[in-house]
């Protein structure tokens, strides 16, 4: 049971036009979420974090806003860039648990076309 | 810094031989991940390492995977004998120094990974 979903296996957006990625999680326990962003033939890199104690979390083009009654959390990149064109995973950690621990969502690809 | 080392990238096999992966943590990580990343299953981990030690191997799925970590700069999974539904890619990701995600200076860093076929 996937207790962390990226129901859009893909996404296309315009360069400069905002690209949203969206993530639902089913485990309540989940206090802390991640962003990581993987190009072809490289493992995951780190794009951005959220603590369930904040709504929004804003590094430069990429913000992340987590809804917890909705158990949504969404990735917006503005303005897009076709560098940004990867796959993005969604990630989710009990801290109170096996704070090492990450489950993944299944993943996002995204392309921004010039 | 060169970053975790993963080797082989690439591996191809045929069913039932010993498939070993290996992987160099970023120097100074004393903890090591590792992941297997499927269509079906996504991205899971399969143990964690904390100073060389095993902490906990509960998504190793089954007796023909084993993993171990002799010393702070090298570890192996080993699959034995391999079968064609272990085909996937395989991550090593390391972190410092103890591997809490919720630090975000302690975030894991994930190798290129190891793309295993068994045909």
């Amino acid at each position: 049971d996937q207790q962390v979903k990226q129901n859009s296996p893909s996404l296309s957006v315009q360069e400069g036009r905002i690209s949203i990625l969206n993530c639902d999680y089913t485990n309540s326990m989940f206090d802390y979420f991640l962003w990581y962003k993987k190009y072809p033939a490289e493992g995951p890199t780190f794009l951005i974090s959220i603590s369930s104690i904040k709504d929004k979390n804003e590094d430069g083009r990429f913000t992340v806003f987590l809804n917890k009654s909705a158990k949504h959390l969404s990735l917006h990149i503005v303005p897009s860039q076709p560098g940004d064109s990867a796959v993005y995973f969604c990630a989710a950690i009990n801290s109170g648990g096996s704070n090492y621990k990450l489950t993944f969502g299944k993943g996002t690809l995204l392309t921004v076309n010039p | 810094d060169a970053g975790v080392i993963q080797s082989p990238r690439h591996e191809v096999t045929e069913m039932g031989q010993e498939v070993t992966l290996r992987c160099k943590p970023i120097s100074g990580h004393n903890s090591l991940f590792w992941y297997r990343q499927t269509m079906m299953r996504g991205l899971e981990l399969l143990i964690y390492f904390n100073n060389n030690v095993p902490i906990d191997d509960s998504g190793m799925p089954e007796d023909r995977f084993s993993a171990k970590m002799p010393n702070a700069s090298f570890s192996t999974l080993k699959i034995q004998p391999s079968e064609p539904r272990d085909s996937a890619v395989y991550f090593c990701a390391s972190s410092s120094p103890s591997g809490v995600v919720t630090h975000v200076q302690e975030t894991q860093y994930f190798g290129p990974g190891t793309r295993l076929l068994v045909l």
